[in-house]
């Protein structure tokens, strides 16, 4: 599986959208782009992910670029609630099923 | 939620004594994983299973086994437990194909 980067931390203003990107320049053609968050010791949570085209669900928006080696995670309007670590992974549907963690961006909402 | 459900949630125990961690899940998905989480680090793999009797392993497996005797249950044993192995352990599921994996709420190990 394709590592990522991402910044360690970021900060966003309450209402604003934050924009998150991840490095991963070395992804093949069939691995998706996956991003999970953690908020405080929960377990991670599934928000969204996508192949090639841009994704959009309840929670957030995929941006992935034309050659894929990028994408950004959008919060279209962050909230406190939104604080938390967000992880990006990039990973084959067709592989054994590894799931491989970076150290993520830690993503701080301010009032 | 998905029905996903680690046992037990808080443990500490001597170094050198086993401990097994127990992961268990009623939605009959065919992979599973146990992670490890120490302040500062993101999750690290430990071992996961790809079907029954089935486990491969993870980045971090010096340790630890896992057994996978059933669809709904992953073990993960310290067959003699140190206190590097103190840590947040979570477990996770997931169907085949193109899907999302669900966690657990972690279990709490620590080794004195």
């Amino acid at each position: 599986d394709a590592k990522t980067t991402q910044p360690p931390s970021m900060d966003c203003a309450e209402g604003r959208a934050a924009n998150l990107p991840c490095n991963h320049s070395t992804i093949s053609g069939n691995e998706y782009v996956y991003w999970y968050r953690q908020i405080h010791s929960q377990g991670p949570q599934y928000i969204i992910h996508g192949l090639k085209n841009n994704e959009t669900n309840e929670m957030a928006s995929l941006i992935i670029t034309e050659d894929r080696k990028s994408s950004t995670l959008i919060l279209p309007h962050a909230t406190l609630r939104d604080t938390a670590v967000y992880y990006c992974i990039v990973r084959a549907t067709s592989n054994t099923g590894k799931l491989i963690f970076g150290q993520g961006t830690t993503l701080q909402v301010k009032p | 939620d998905a029905g996903i459900t680690q046992s037990p949630r808080h443990k500490v125990t001597e170094t050198g004594t086993p401990v097994t961690l127990r992961c268990h899940q009623t939605e009959n998905h065919r992979y599973m994983y146990w992670y490890r989480q120490d302040p500062g680090h993101g999750l690290r793999l430990i071992h996961y299973s790809y079907g029954v009797k089935d486990t491969d392993k993870g980045e971090v497996s010096d340790g630890y086994s896992v057994s996978r005797s059933k669809t709904e249950d992953f073990l993960l044993t310290l067959e003699s437990a140190t206190s590097s192995q103190t840590s947040v352990y979570f477990c996770a599921i997931r169907e085949t194909g193109d899907t999302e994996a669900f966690f657990g709420q972690g279990t709490r190990l620590t080794v004195v």
